[in-house]
C-alpha cells in the first residue's frame, strides 16, 4: 500500500524557516516525480514544486523560486521541502504527491493528508 | 502561463441530479487535464486523468470530456458522498502546473 507522511509543519515568524520532511512507502521511491502542493485556508490548490525520480531536475512556481528548496533522499525514501525567508502567504496545509512518472510530475496519484505551515508573529 | 478558469464557484444539487462543472483553458491544452475531489479536511483524490479516462476504483457515474479548450466533469445519480470541492487541473506546461479554482458541490 502506497503511503505518505508529512511531518515537519509549525507555526513560524515572518522571514523564519521551516523544513518540510515527506516519508514514502508502498512503491519504489526513486521510480517516482514528487512534488508539493499548498492549500491556504479556505482557498484552493496550488503547485508547488517537484522533482524528478533521480532528483536532478527541481522545479519551482514563481511564488517560491529562490525562497524555497525542493530534495530528496532515495536511500531514505525522504522528500524535503526547505522553505527560507517565510511569509504570511505562505501560510497553507503541504501535500506531499507521488507523480505517474519518473520524470515529471503531471498528476497526484497518491497524496499525504498535509502538514499545516503557519507564518506568522 | 496557462489559466484555467472553472465555473461554477459553487454547486447545489440533490441526490440523484446530473451535475456538470467546467474548466476553460487560455490556451491548448491537448487532454492534458485532470479532475480532483477533495472531501472535507483530505488530501484531494484523483478521479480522471487525460481529460476522460477514470481512474481505477472510482465509480462510472463519474465522468468527463473535453472540446476544445473546455472541459467538462459530470456526475449523474448524485450521491450525498460526492459532497466534495471538485478541481481540474492541466499539465500541459509541466512542471507549471495549474489548478481550477474549485467547484464547492453540496447536497440540497
Amino acid at each position: 500500500e502506497v503511503q505518505l507522511v508529512e511531518s515537519g509543519g509549525d507555526l513560524v515568524q515572518p522571514g523564519g524557516s521551516l523544513r518540510l520532511s515527506c516519508a514514502a512507502s508502498g512503491f519504489t521511491f526513486g521510480n517516482y516525480a514528487m512534488a508539493w502542493v499548498r492549500q491556504a485556508p479556505g482557498k484552493g490548490l496550488e503547485w508547488v514544486s517537484s522533482i524528478d525520480g533521480g532528483g536532478y531536475n527541481t522545479y519551482y512556481a514563481d511564488s517560491v523560486r529562490g525562497r524555497f528548496t525542493i530534495s530528496r533522499d532515495n536511500s531514505k525514501n525522504t522528500l524535503h521541502l526547505q522553505m527560507n525567508t517565510l511569509r504570511a502567504e505562505d501560510t497553507a496545509v503541504y501535500f506531499c504527491s507521488r507523480g505517474t512518472y519518473r520524470n515529471q510530475w503531471e498528476r497526484g496519484n497518491y497524496w499525504g493528508q498535509g502538514a499545516l505551515v503557519t507564518v506568522s508573529s | 502561463d496557462i489559466q484555467m478558469t472553472q465555473s461554477p464557484s459553487f454547486l447545489s444539487a440533490s441526490v440523484g441530479d446530473r451535475i456538470a462543472i467546467t474548466c476553460q483553458a487560455s490556451q491548448d491544452i491537448n487532454n492534458y487535464l485532470n479532475w480532483y475531489q477533495q472531501r472535507p479536511g483530505k488530501a484531494p483524490k484523483l478521479l480522471i486523468s487525460d481529460a476522460s479516462t477514470l481512474e481505477t476504483g472510482v465509480p462510472s457515474r463519474f465522468s468527463a470530456f473535453r472540446s476544445g479548450t473546455n472541459f467538462t466533469f459530470t456526475i449523474t445519480s448524485l450521491q450525498p458522498e460526492d459532497v466534495a470541492t471538485y478541481y481540474c487541473q492541466q499539465y500541459d506546461h509541466v512542471p507549471r502546473n495549474t489548478f481550477g479554482q474549485g467547484t464547492k458541490l453540496e447536497i440540497k
